[in-house]
């Protein structure tokens, strides 16, 4: 498609369940980004794929959260045992090589734990 | 550690005025700077950006503005109108890493 593709677009879970998150970034886009947006704060930087480098993990909050990325495809991101603090927007972003550039963003899954 | 920073959540100007949002960052090795607009249940979208070798880069109604020794800019809208009114984002990285990003303002232009 023309743009990056999240899915579901939103998701209510209770406490504890495990949530996966997936998203379809732009067509040749070698990066990957995901970010949170919790309610009344900034985005939050998750994790980030870049081609057929090691993912540069150090936003993931907690061992709870982790992602994967398919070659230059697609992405999934999973919560496990997820909590109410989990609550939040999650955004996907693709970019080519040069972020400089900018992103392009994903309209988010909204994440609601209950 | 907020290493970009909005310290206006919110700003509110009269339409056909001109809005000034702000951004400070603490981390001199940024070497490229951007602006997002968001809109309610959609992703943020890419506004303007700006090198760290310039100190202006305009685009029709948006400017934005570098000062490097101040570790601030600033996003210019002239003249505002309604449809501007969204959560704008700066952003900020290092070396073409990933993008660090405030926590945004939220202007309202009205009539």
């Amino acid at each position: 498609g023309a743009g990056v593709s999240q899915s579901p677009s939103n998701k209510v879970t209770e406490k504890g369940k495990d949530v996966e998150l997936r998203c379809d970034p732009i067509s040749g886009h070698t990066a990957l980004y995901w970010y949170r947006q919790r309610l009344g704060q900034g985005l939050e930087f998750l994790i980030y794929f870049q081609g057929n480098s090691a993912p540069d993990k150090s936003g993931l909050p907690s061992d709870r959260f982790s992602a994967e990325r398919t070659g230059e495809s697609v992405s999934t991101l999973t919560i496990q045992r997820t909590q109410q603090e989990d609550s939040a927007v999650y955004l996907c972003a693709s970019s080519s090589q040069r972020v400089d550039y900018g992103y392009t963003f994903g309209s988010g899954t909204r994440l609601t734990v209950v | 550690d907020q290493q970009v920073k909005q310290n206006s959540p919110s700003l509110s100007v009269q339409e056909g005025r001109i809005s000034i949002l702000n951004c400070d960052y603490t981390n001199s090795m940024f070497d490229y700077f951007l602006w997002y607009k968001k809109y309610p249940a959609e992703g943020p979208t890419f506004l303007i950006s700006i090198s760290s070798i310039k100190d202006k880069n305009e685009d029709g109604r948006f400017t934005v503005f570098l000062n490097k020794s101040a570790k601030h800019l600033s996003l210019h809208i002239v003249p505002s109108q309604p449809g501007d009114s969204a959560v704008y984002f700066c952003a900020a990285t290092a070396d073409t890493d990933k993008l660090i990003f405030g926590t945004g303002t939220r202007l309202q232009v009205f009539p």
